[in-house]
């Protein structure tokens, strides 16, 4: 069965880094888009960042352009949030999500997330 | 970036029908997409491209579009449908992807 197992979130300083991974299983990974997703708790979705199935396109949400990138390792089915100069406001929850692209624009399977604290 | 408003709450008792509408200029030319959220749990898709409807979704749950504004519907609703229901979209050029401000919806 399709799994997405994020890890990687924790407690961070403001301007700090931290690397989110998403593990997948369970589909052809390669041949999918895979998306991260934040959700401040008891607020709505965010979307952050998309990226091909080969890796060669990225696409990011406003709030992170040039702080966050996306990144994949298909041998290892696995993707990558890495998130720069963190902020109060980046606080949240982070859940990794896969794409069709032949299909549509919309996402059929999520990961149980990844927490991500913002604080000093 | 573009919006893609819903109403807040929706409130609707047992057997009933629940109606969420979802108001974005993009979705004259994208599909809508729509994922139900329980405390807790990672969101999950009920509706695709409008009214496409996943393998493992009840039939109760059903979707139309209209202009400007898409509607997800919930036929006979029973107690294990309170959550939150987002709708999603992409911009036209494929490059952004937004989701609805999401609607509670309780089960009186």
């Amino acid at each position: 069965q399709v799994q997405l197992v994020e890890s990687g979130g924790g407690v961070v300083q403001p301007g700090r880094s931290l690397r989110l991974s998403c593990a997948a299983s369970g589909f052809n990974f390669k041949t999918y888009a895979m998306h991260w997703v934040r959700q401040v708790p008891g607020k709505g979705l965010d979307w952050v960042a998309v990226i091909w199935s080969d890796g060669t396109t990225q696409y990011y949400g406003e709030s992170v352009k040039g702080r966050f990138t996306i990144s994949r390792d298909n041998s290892e089915n696995t993707v990558f949030l890495q998130m720069e100069s963190l902020r109060a406001e980046d606080t949240a929850l982070y859940f990794c999500a896969r794409e069709d692209l032949s299909l549509g624009e919309f996402l059929d399977y999520w990961g149980q997330g990844t927490l991500v604290s913002v604080s000093s | 970036s573009y919006e893609l408003t819903q109403p807040p709450s929706v409130s609707v008792s047992p057997g009933q029908t629940a109606t969420i509408t979802c108001s974005g200029d993009a979705l004259a030319k994208q599909y809508a997409h729509w994922y139900q959220q329980k405390p807790g749990q990672a969101p999950v898709l009920v509706i695709y491209k409008d009214n496409e409807r996943p393998s493992g979704i009840p039939e109760r749950f059903s979707g139309s579009s209209s202009g400007t504004t898409v509607t997800l519907t919930i036929s006979g609703v029973q107690a294990e449908d309170e959550a939150d229901y987002y709708c999603q979209s992409s911009d036209t050029s494929f490059t952004s992807y937004v989701f609805g401000t999401g609607t509670q919806v309780t089960v009186l």
